[in-house]
C-alpha cells in the first residue's frame, strides 16, 4: 500500500501568513487522486481538495492544492483564525486508499 | 443537507464483536455514491476500514478484511459496520462517510468513540 509522509508534524504561524503543507507518497499516485482534509479538535475531518487541486464545495480560495506523482502540497495563502487545525492527505488512485499522519497548524 | 450520524456501543469486550450503524438523512443511499467506514486511533492518524455501495458490493481494507462486515439497509437507509475479534487495538473514533465513486470522502458523521475494555 501507498504510505503518506506529512510534513512538518508541526508548524506555528500567525494569523495572516502564508502555511505551506508537504505531503509525499511512497510511490506515484495514480491519476493525481489525493485529497487534503481539516480536522479541528473533537470534530470530523472536512474535505478541502480532491484531485490534487480542485477545490470541495464552499471551501475558500485562500486554499489551494498542488502537485503531482509523489510530492503534493496544501498552501493556505492567509491564515485566517479558524484554519488552526490539524491537515490529513489521502490518496485513492491505489487500493487500500490511506492517510498521512496529519500536520497540525498552530498558533505562534 | 446530506447529514450522517453514527450510533452504537461505546464499549465492548476484547474478543467480542463491535456493531455500529451510520443513519443518512437528506439523501437516500439507493440513489447513489459509496458509503463507508474510517476510524482514527487515540493521537494517530486516519485509517479506511471499508465500503459499500446500494446493491451491496463491498470493499474492505485488506489488513481488516478477515474481520469486518458491512451491509446496508435501504428501506431504513441506514449502513452498518461489525467488526470482529476485537482488541486494544480498535480503540478509536469512528466516522461514517459518503464516498465519491474516487474514494475520497465528502460529508462525514460526527464519529463515535469506540473503546474495547474487560
Amino acid at each position: 500500500e501507498i504510505v503518506l509522509t506529512q510534513s512538518p508534524g508541526t508548524l506555528s504561524l500567525s494569523p495572516g501568513e502564508r502555511a505551506t503543507l508537504s505531503c509525499r507518497a511512497s510511490q506515484s499516485v495514480s491519476s493525481n487522486y489525493l485529497a487534503w482534509y481539516q480536522q479541528k479538535p473533537g470534530q470530523a475531518p472536512r474535505l478541502l481538495i480532491y484531485g490534487a487541486s480542485s477545490r470541495a464545495t464552499g471551501i475558500p480560495d485562500r486554499f489551494s492544492g498542488s502537485g503531482s506523482g509523489t510530492d503534493f502540497t496544501l498552501t493556505i495563502s492567509r491564515l485566517e483564525p479558524e484554519d488552526f487545525a490539524v491537515y490529513h492527505c489521502q490518496q485513492y488512485g491505489s487500493s487500500p486508499p490511506t492517510f498521512g499522519g496529519g500536520t497540525k497548524v498552530e498558533i505562534k | 443537507q446530506v447529514q450522517l450520524q453514527e450510533s452504537g456501543p461505546g464499549l465492548v469486550k476484547p474478543s467480542e464483536t463491535l456493531s455500529l450503524t451510520c443513519t443518512v438523512s437528506g439523501y437516500s443511499i439507493s440513489s447513489g455514491y459509496y458509503w463507508g467506514w474510517i476510524r482514527q486511533p487515540p493521537g494517530k492518524g486516519l485509517e479506511w476500514i471499508g465500503s459499500i455501495y446500494h446493491s451491496g458490493s463491498t470493499y474492505y481494507n485488506p489488513s481488516l478484511k478477515s474481520r469486518v462486515t458491512i451491509s446496508v439497509d435501504t428501506s431504513k437507509n441506514q449502513f452498518s459496520l461489525k467488526l470482529s475479534s476485537v482488541t486494544a487495538a480498535d480503540t478509536a473514533v469512528y466516522y461514517c462517510a459518503r464516498i465519491v465513486t474516487d474514494y475520497y470522502m465528502d460529508v462525514w458523521g460526527k464519529g463515535t468513540t469506540v473503546t474495547v475494555s474487560s
